[in-house]
Formats: C-alpha cells, structure tokens, sequence
C-alpha cells in the first residue's frame, strides 16, 4: 500500500486560483470516487474539505472544490486568500476497507 | 458536538508498547454508523492511517503496521484505545484520534478529529 502522490508545494497569489493533484493507482483512486481532501493549518488537526471527489460538507467554502479523473484526483481553491495557506492532503479508500493519505501539498499565498 | 481527546505516555522505550486512548464527549461511542480512527504525523511529513473500529466490532488495519496495531473500544467509558508494540525511533509521531462519520451511501470520512498527542520513542 504505497502512499498517493502530491505535490510538495504550490503558491499562488490573493484571488488567483491553484490546483493540487493526487495521483494514485487503479486499486485506489482509479477504482472508486472515495477520496476526500483535507486542509491542516501549523499544529492543528486536519479539517475535512472534499468528499467523495467532488462534495464540500456544510460550511466549506464554495470556493473549494474538487474533481477527478483516471487515477488523478485534485483539489482547486479558487480566489486565494491568505487564509487558505496551509497544508492539504488527499486520501484514499484502498483495497480490504482500508486508507490511504497523500504526502501533503505546502500551499503558499504569496 | 462531538470532541475527542487523546492521552497516553508522551515517552516510551524502544522496544516497548505505545498505549493511547481516546476519549469521546459529546455522543455515545456505540452510535452507529461511525468508526473510530487512529491517524499519526511524524514531525514535518504526512499523515499516516493507522487503522479504524466499527461498534459492531469490525476493525481495518494499515497493511504496513497490523502485525504490532491493536484498536479496541471500551463502550463504559465511552473511549478507544491503541497500542502498538516493538516501537522503534521511526513511530515518533503526533497521534490522532478521529471519527469517520457516513457522508454518503457507501463511504465515511474522518469529520471529527482529537487535537493530537506527540510520543515520542526514545530510550
């Protein structure tokens, strides 16, 4: 069960729009839409901001959303705010019920 | 609202068993439809599932630790507990607890989560 692949870093600058991506194989992100998106602010515990691919729970920003396609799930947050800088990462229903996270995206607002 | 909170030894041996527990306010932790979660983050790098209860008692494991992971619930106390045994310096680590609430029709998500707890493995 080898972890989802994501990039180390992006920036954007305030109101302009970034998307991380989250790649992984045909027996996790590839065989299913289970894959959610998490944002961690410095020593906080991860906030749940996608599900399944592409759904914002109740109170998420209309400005997050996400998508996929093949074995590639990725997040896009659109009018970057200051706010939005943190840490995101993707995670993935895999084989026999179990979990799999990416290696973390640093999101930097310039 | 649902709150989580770990404790457990900030410190343990080499070799030894890392011992956490989970309490949950809020709700019962025999609601259904949930699992309760154990998710760990070495200082600067990603997060890492760990493995998951269901009340009924059905439990997943990470491939990578079941043979040393054991997740029980103790429905008195309304808390979950961990233990991983022949720690070594590379399970220092934040430990979380958290909750994977039914979102949809055939999936959960950790919705809730505790604020973390570091241990480390140190002799």
């Amino acid at each position: 069960q080898s972890g989802l692949t994501q990039p180390a870093s992006v920036s954007g600058s305030p109101g302009q729009s970034i998307t991380i991506s989250c790649t992984g194989t045909s027996s996790d992100v590839g065989s299913h839409n289970l894959v959610s998106w998490y944002q961690q602010h410095p020593g906080k515990a991860p906030k749940l901001m996608i599900y399944e691919a592409t759904k914002r729970p109740s109170g998420v920003s209309i400005r997050f959303s996400g998508s996929k396609s093949g074995n590639t799930a990725s997040l896009t947050i659109s009018g970057l705010q200051a706010e939005d800088e943190a840490d995101y990462y993707c995670c993935s229903y895999a084989t026999s019920s179990t979990r799999v996270f990416g290696g973390g995206t640093k999101l930097t607002v310039l | 609202q649902v709150q989580l909170q770990e404790s457990g030894p900030g410190l343990v041996k080499p070799s030894q068993t890392l011992s956490l527990t989970c309490t949950v306010s809020g709700d019962s932790i025999s609601s259904g439809s949930v699992y309760w979660s154990w998710v760990r983050q070495p200082a600067g790098k990603g997060l890492e599932w760990i493995g998951r209860i269901y009340t009924s008692g059905s439990i997943n494991y990470n491939p990578s630790l079941k043979s040393r992971v054991t997740i029980s619930v103790d429905t008195s106390k309304n808390q979950f507990s961990l233990k991983l045994s022949s720690v070594t310096a590379a399970d220092t680590a934040v430990y979380y607890c958290a909750r994977e609430e039914k979102l949809t029709g055939t999936s959960w998500y950790f919705v809730y989560w505790g604020q973390g707890t570091l241990v480390t493995v140190s002799s």
